[in-house]
């Protein structure tokens, strides 16, 4: 079993929609969580970083940690074109630990 | 704040030869980190360092790779006799931290050197 397990996708929808985008870990030590953006034949981009569990919220994006059921999650509202790209989680305890990505496509 | 800079950006060579890629992190920063990406997975850890000091390296760092961050600035990464498996993209990182817990700054990318063996 993987240590992060993420949905490879694509996930596709309508431009405006609501798109949830998940995770599921097995270290308990992971205490750090992270959520990039990588678009084709580019580097991963820093979206949002949260320590332990709760809520966090920056603009269109929210992300959610749940250490109880390993579960986290990335929200993001309204959503546009350009949001179309892999996004990957990476939780971490002494390294980043990456999923595989989930391939998010929003037409227009 | 220019980011991470890496190059080259993309890097065709013989199975045999030797390759050689740079990474400048963001100035600021005295942590850098290599990752291996391939097509459909994430980033996997290679290794670490803080200032000029090598501190982790992952069983994936085979005796022909080898990093160097000679004066705490850029990072070198060498692979030597290359072979069909190595073709990747290489990713550096670098993040801002103190004490023993390297994981609790986010760490930004640069924008790789994909290696293709031909």
């Amino acid at each position: 079993q993987k240590e992060v397990e993420q949905d490879p996708g694509p996930l596709s929808v309508p431009e405006g929609a609501i798109v949830s985008l998940n995770c599921t870990y097995s270290n308990s030590a992971f205490q750090y969580f992270m959520w990039y953006r990588q678009y084709s034949r580019k580097g991963p981009e820093l979206l949002m970083y949260t320590y332990s569990s709760g809520n966090k919220e920056d603009g269109r994006f929210t992300a959610q940690v749940d250490k109880s059921s390993k579960y986290i999650s990335l929200f993001i509202r309204d959503s546009q074109p350009s949001d179309s790209a892999t996004y990957l989680c990476a939780p971490s305890f002494q390294k980043l630990v990456f999923g595989t990505g989930t391939r998010l496509l929003v037409s227009p | 704040d220019t980011g991470v800079s890496q190059n080259p950006r993309h890097k065709i060579t013989k199975r045999g030869q030797n390759v050689t890629f740079r990474c400048d992190p963001i100035s600021e920063h005295n942590r850098l980190y290599w990752y291996r990406q391939t097509l459909g997975q994430g980033p996997e850890f290679l290794t670490y360092f803080q200032n000029e000091a090598q501190l982790e390296k992952s069983r994936l760092l085979s005796d022909r790779f080898s990093a160097e961050r000679p004066k705490g600035s850029f990072s070198t990464l060498e692979i030597q006799r290359t072979e069909q498996g190595d073709s990747a993209m290489y990713l550096c990182a670098s993040s801002y931290g103190t004490g023993g817990t390297y994981s609790n700054q986010p760490q930004h990318f640069g924008d790789g050197t994909r290696l293709s063996i031909l």
